[in-house]
């Protein structure tokens, strides 16, 4: 079975250019999240979609982050402009879950590791 | 906004010794997942309470789900130094919400278990 995939794993920019980070999350899985994890803050959700529709965005630091899931296989994170707060690593994570579901087992990727110079 | 705090943030034992890692809050979730993570790779699920009171065992790991569902614990026996690795408890909303399996995750304990 084909976990969830993430790309690029290691992503090294500067800043001002744009970003764009790829998920492809586990076929029949109908939420996707992402995540952002740093030292100070541990593990930030930024936004989630169900049914390939956002749910909640009210994570997104800032109008610079914008997150598309434009089918039930493929969601892009793009940055941009990106500056060398963005630094982090940023996971996606699906699962199956209904409107009301409150323990359903999120299953992540290995992330991408971003760094902005 | 429903928080939740982890501690010890960090623990460093050897191997063979016990520990215990907790996870609280001030608010009611329907259940807590606890996850752990390797360098370089996502976390991974390794159990979900859901009935207040809940104790699940994993070999060596046992798992408590407070009476209240405010807080849970993770106790370890015997650590072993593959055990070591990050930590996360995540809570979900109480039932009856719209949470599409949304979590919140705690800080996390960063445990190193040293042979």
């Amino acid at each position: 079975d084909a976990g969830v995939i993430q790309s690029p794993r290691h992503e090294v920019t500067e800043m001002g250019q744009e970003v764009t980070l790829r998920c492809k999350p586990i076929s029949g899985h109908n939420s996707l999240f992402w995540y952002r994890q740093t030292m100070m803050r541990g593990l930030e959700l930024l936004i989630y979609f169900n049914n390939n529709v956002p749910i909640d965005d009210s994570g997104m630091p800032e109008d610079r982050f914008s997150a598309k899931m434009p089918n039930a296989s493929f969601s892009t994170l793009k940055i941009q402009p990106s500056e060398p707060r963005d630094s982090a690593v940023y996971f996606c994570a699906s699962s199956f879950a209904l409107m009301s579901s409150y323990n359903s087992p999120l299953h992540f990727g290995n992330g991408t590791r971003l760094t902005v110079t | 906004t429903q928080l939740l705090e982890q501690s010890p943030q960090f623990l460093s034992i050897q191997e063979g010794e016990n520990l215990t890692v907790y996870c609280n809050s001030s608010s009611v979730f329907s259940s807590l997942q606890w996850y752990r993570q390797e360098p370089g790779e996502g976390p991974v699920l390794l159990v979900t309470v859901v009935t207040g009171g809940e104790v699940k065992k994993l070999k060596r790991l046992t798992f408590q789900f407070g009476d209240a569902r405010k807080d849970s614990s993770l106790h370890i026996t015997a650590a072993q130094p593959g055990d070591t690795g990050l930590y996360l408890c995540a809570g979900s909303a109480v039932a009856g919400g719209t949470s599409y399996g949304k979590l919140t995750f705690g800080q996390g304990t960063i445990l190193t278990v040293h042979p």
